[in-house]
């Protein structure tokens, strides 16, 4: 149980484009996501919080129109990076709970790079 | 401050052996939880066990046992009988109070040598 997707794995765009990336609860109605970014060798950072049919909350010095969060169902969370640059290039990790205090289940992960 | 403190940054252990990956935290809610993740290469992160503030007992699960210890504020990982495919990076992370967000270390580097 508690299995989290994400799609796509991996994606290369060119700059100035916009790239979707899902995040989807297979197994359970996740009440709350998470946004996580991670550079090379580096820990998580949160980036933002949401839950279902709310807005996002954002952490301080992320962009919340650069980067837009969806999430209008249990199941389903959407970040979409708007007008990518290269130095959007990143790990993006979505988590997933059934509560805001339950434990956090991850996806696999998207690596983007922007050319 | 660092509320997550993680002091290893690499560790090398030998097949076989049981490991030790420290982690402490610094927090004055006398709520709270910890959490131990894995992350392979493959870049997933991997939930291992959980241990609440108020819990009596260490949390054990499988070859994963955690060794709180309260008064210091430490919340230390052991890896029983390592294996080879133990080789990632762990993070050690907490959520505070009733707050949604989990704050991670930095993590540890293991290497289980053959």
């Amino acid at each position: 149980g508690a299995v989290v997707s994400q799609h796509p794995s991996w994606v290369i765009c060119k700059s100035g484009t916009s790239v979707k990336i899902e995040c989807r609860s297979l197994d359970f109605q996740a009440t709350t996501m998470f946004w996580y970014r991670q550079f090379p060798k580096q820990s998580l950072m949160l980036m933002a919080t949401s839950n279902e049919g709310s807005k996002a909350t954002y952490e301080q010095g992320v962009e919340k129109d650069k980067f837009l969060i969806n999430h209008a169902s249990l199941t389903l969370s959407t970040l979409t990076v708007t007008s990518a640059h290269p130095e959007d290039s990143s790990f993006y990790i979505c988590s997933a709970s059934q509560g805001p205090v339950d434990t956090q289940y991850f996806g696999p992960g998207t690596r983007l790079l922007v050319l | 401050a660092q509320k997550i403190t993680q002091t290893q940054p690499g560790m090398f252990v030998q097949e076989k052996e049981a490991v030790t990956l420290d982690c402490t935290y610094d927090t004055s809610d006398p709520s709270y939880g910890l959490f131990w993740y894995k992350q392979p290469s493959s870049g997933e992160m991997i939930f291992l066990i959980y241990q609440g503030s108020y819990d009596q007992q260490n949390a054990t699960e499988g070859r994963y046992s955690l060794n709180f210890q309260k008064a210091r504020k430490s919340a230390n990982l052991v890896i029983s009988a390592s294996q080879l495919g133990d080789s990632a990076m762990y993070f050690c992370a907490m959520r505070e109070g009733g707050k949604e967000k989990l704050t991670f270390g930095t993590g540890t580097r293991l290497t289980i040598i053959p």
